[in-house]
């Protein structure tokens, strides 16, 4: 079975444009995550989704991100404008839907704004 | 808010010795605590869940410990291999939902031949 799908693995940007990551989670998984990870720390919760509705989205920029998940399945992360300190790794995770269920990560998308 | 400390950034321990690894959270004692290993270039992987009711739990040469008095898990490699060298973090619920995760950060674990 192919684990959560993250395009594209890199991005490098200048500050101000815009930019977009795509999630793909495990079939069948109501629950997805995008995390924000910077270097030498954990990843840090920006929006889960149960299905195609945000149920925690406290933690996302709304002045600059966005998020949707049409559909209930694939999600799109974006940022505009992207700032420097916007330069991080970007996590998507899926589980399948109980507050215990494993979250299985994919492999995220590197972003380097400059 | 709740948060998480993880012993040390980094550990270095030789083949075949047990390598400890602590988790220490400041707040209320979640329901649960989850242990993750990431490797450079990759996405967080799950290896244990133990829950508050459960002293320890066990997954071949993988033990996890849950001390609610001392707010405190254990993480614990036995005969461990140069293959388990990589980032390792705790990760428990917070706030409101029990399905969103706070994550340490991590330490580092280098096992030498």
């Amino acid at each position: 079975e192919a684990g959560v799908v993250q395009s594209p693995r890199y991005k490098i940007i200048e500050k101000k444009q815009p930019v977009a990551f795509w999630c793909n989670p495990i079939s069948g998984h109501n629950t997805l995550y995008w995390y924000l990870q910077n270097l030498g720390q954990g990843p840090e919760l920006l929006i889960r989704y149960e299905n195609e509705e945000a149920v925690d989205d406290s933690q996302l920029p709304k002045d600059r991100f966005s998020a949707e998940r049409l559909k209930g399945v694939d999600s799109t992360l974006k940022i505009q404008p992207a700032e420097l300190g916007d330069s991080a790794v970007y996590l998507c995770a899926s589980s399948l839907g109980s507050a215990t269920d494993t979250q299985y990560f994919g492999p995220g998308t590197r972003l380097t704004v400059l | 808010s709740q948060k998480i400390e993880q012993n040390s950034e980094a550990l270095n321990i030789q083949e075949g010795k047990t390598a400890t690894l602590t988790c220490n959270y400041t707040n209320y004692s979640p329901a649960y605590l989850q242990w993750y290993r990431q490797d450079p270039g990759r996405g967080p992987v799950f290896l244990l869940l133990i829950r508050e009711n459960e002293k320890e739990k066990r997954k071949e040469r993988l033990k996890v410990t849950f001390d609610t008095t001392l707010k405190q898990s254990l993480f614990h490699i036995t005969a461990s291999q140069p293959a388990d060298s990589a980032t390792y973090l705790c990760a428990l619920p917070y706030g409101g939902s029990q399905g969103n995760l706070i994550f340490g950060k991590g330490t580092k674990l280098s096992v030498k031949p």
